[in-house]
């Protein structure tokens, strides 16, 4: 049973545009969350984290949402740029720093020019 | 430049033999981890070490083995008993678990049974 779910396998957006990228698991006890962005053929790349005691996180054009009652969280890209085209994996982890970390399928998602 | 090395990017294995796919990190870290990405099914951790000389099992271990004598070394061996080996292999590392400054991933290597 997966405890980290990606539900929409992939997404396309227009250049310039919001991608909003969802996340949803399964077990009360995550307490950080984390999204890694990949290229074909390449490793992921760790992109933003969020702790539980926060519900958003910023960096640039990435923000993280947390909705800690719905066991939700979501990625805004804004602007979304082609060079996001991308599959973008969502992941979480317990509470002490040698939890192991669960990762989401992944969404892929195209940025249309 | 520190990083994690994965090699070789691609391998091709006959059935019924063990192959083993290396990974060497120059970042200090302590903890390493092999992931097996399928299509549809994201990250699968097989094996993961937190300190030398100690590993534990993950989620899909059957089939694989590891060792981590040195740091900065992590090799999986894939070994025969593994029934469908065809897979992306992901080698990482962290300090203490990673959940705050996340992974490092190596870039991969792509194993396919011939």
């Amino acid at each position: 049973d997966q405890q980290v779910k990606q539900n929409s396998p992939s997404l396309s957006v227009q250049e310039g545009r919001i991608s909003i990228l969802n996340c949803d698991y399964t077990n009360s006890m995550f307490d950080y969350f984390l999204w890694y962005k990949k290229y074909p053929a390449e490793g992921p790349t760790f992109l933003i984290s969020i702790s539980s005691i926060k519900d958003k996180n910023e960096d640039g054009r990435f923000t993280v949402f947390l909705n800690k009652s719905a066991k939700h969280l979501s990625l805004h890209i804004v602007p979304s740029q082609p060079g996001d085209s991308a599959v973008y994996f969502c992941a979480a982890s317990g509470k002490t720093s040698y939890d192991k970390v669960i990762f989401g399928p992944g969404t892929s998602l195209s940025v249309i020019p | 430049d520190g990083g994690i090395t994965q090699s070789p990017k691609y391998l091709f294995r006959k059935e019924g033999q063990n192959v083993t796919l290396s990974c060497e990190q120059n970042l200090n870290h302590d903890a390493m981890y092999w992931y097996r990405q399928d299509p549809g099914q994201g990250l699968r951790l097989i094996y993961y070490s937190q300190i030398v000389n100690d590993f534990q099992k993950g989620d899909i271990a059957e089939g694989y083995s590891v060792s981590r004598e040195k740091k900065e070394s992590f090799p999986l061996t894939v070994t025969s008993a593994q029934k469908n080996p065809t897979a992306f292999y992901l080698c990482a590392s962290s300090i203490a678990g990673g959940r705050t400054y996340g992974y490092t991933f190596g870039s991969g290597t792509r194993l396919t049974v011939v």
